[in-house]
This record gives C-alpha cells, structure tokens and sequence, in this order.
C-alpha cells in the first residue's frame, strides 16, 4: 500500500519558537496533502488542504499567518507553526491521496510539545 | 459543509460478543465511507471503506453498511477479540472539498 511518511515523530520546543513538520509520500505521488491536528481524546480536525504547486486552503479557524503550509512537490508538504504556544501543543498528522481516488494514507503523526 | 455524527461515543462488549458502531452524515452528495482504527499515539488505520454506489461490504470480521437514502452508515465487528480494543472513527467525503469529516470517534474496549 501507499506510504506516507513524517518528520519529526516527536518535539519539544520552548514557547515562541517555530516549527517545521515535513509530510511526504514515498512510493506515489499525492496531488493532495491534509494537514489534522488532534488533541487527546479528540477526533481529528482538518486545518488545511493543500495541492501541490498552489496555497493551501484552510479551515476556518486556523490561522494561515500562524501555520504555514508548502506543497512545492508531489512528495512533500510541509507544516510550520510559527511562533508557537503552549496551545499549539497537539498531534499533527498530516495524510495524501492521488488525484484519481478518495483514499486517504496517513503519516504516522508529529507530537508537539510547546513548552 | 459535511456533517458527521458517531455513536456511541464508548463502548464496552464481551470478547467474542459483536460491536456495532453507528454514523450519520449530512452532505447527500458524499460518495466515499471509511472507516479507521487508532491506537494511542498512533496514526488512524484504514480498516474498512464503502463507496455510494453499494450498500455492503464484508471483510472477514469487519462489516460496513451504508443507507444513503437515510444518510446512515454503520461498522459491525462480529467476534470481538481483546486486540481490537481502539478508538474507531468513521468518515465521510465532502464532496465540496475532496476532504474527509470525521466523527467523533467511539472508544471500544473488549474485556477477555
């Protein structure tokens, strides 16, 4: 099946700080990239969609200033929350598809911690 | 936009006892029903989908069915075993933004 990879698994900045979060597709190539974020014992919650080569749209609620997202390739898509706070602090997972199907693969999540 | 409700929100059988975990959707145009398994800390597996243009689907202990006409769409998990205590999501297409809704998951915990 189709592998979607994310890095870190895990971080822990200081309060103010940013940080970068890289999603990519290893084995094909995703036309779409969906950034979630998560908080515990909660279900996940789209923040943005992004297609590569153009910006990415967002749900509404969530800062674009804040979390900045790139698509530059139909293999990465990155997340960085700038300026971050303590709560920023969640479980982001980032998940692509192809442009011909529905389905969704899933990274394997970054745990933020903002101190 | 998409609208998904899950029930129960926990839910607590006998191993070798059937779960059945229900959702409701609001977007009539949704064509696309996954469902997901997380463990803690991990990321959401894909553990069964449905597509519109059926209303049932079987794989070995896992089963989905889909009324579109209601907007429901329910997981039957027959012969529950401890390993597939999770916390179970369902999901639907909105069609608006080639994105998944997701419910609010329901917790399953199967006691040995």
């Amino acid at each position: 099946g189709a592998v979607v990879s994310q890095h870190p698994s895990w971080v822990i900045c200081k309060s103010g700080t940013s940080v970068k979060i890289e999603c990519r597709s290893l084995d094909f190539q995703a036309t779409t990239m969906f950034w979630y974020r998560q908080f515990p014992k909660q279900s996940l919650m789209l923040m943005a969609t992004s297609n590569e080569g153009s910006k990415a749209t967002y749900e509404q609620g969530v800062e674009k200033d804040k979390f900045l997202i790139n698509h530059a390739s139909l293999t990465l898509s990155t997340l960085t929350v700038t300026s971050a706070h303590p709560e920023d602090s969640s479980f982001y997972i980032c998940s692509a598809r192809t442009s011909s199907d529905n389905e969704q693969f899933f990274g394997p999540g970054t745990r933020l911690t903002v101190l | 936009g998409e609208n998904v409700e899950q029930h129960p929100s926990t839910l607590s059988v006998q191993e070798g006892d059937s779960a059945v975990i229900k959702c409701t959707y609001s977007d009539s145009a949704s064509n696309y029903f996954p469902w997901y398994k997380q463990e803690l800390g991990k990321r959401p597996q894909l553990i069964i989908d449905i597509r519109s243009n059926v209303g049932e689907k079987k794989d070995q202990r896992i089963a989905v069915t889909l009324n579109k006409t209601a907007k429901h769409f329910s997981l039957h998990i027959t012969e529950t075993q401890p390993e597939d205590s999770a916390v179970y999501f369902c999901a639907a297409l909105d069609t608006g933004r080639r994105a998944l809704t997701f419910g609010s998951g329901t917790r399953l915990q199967v006691q040995p």
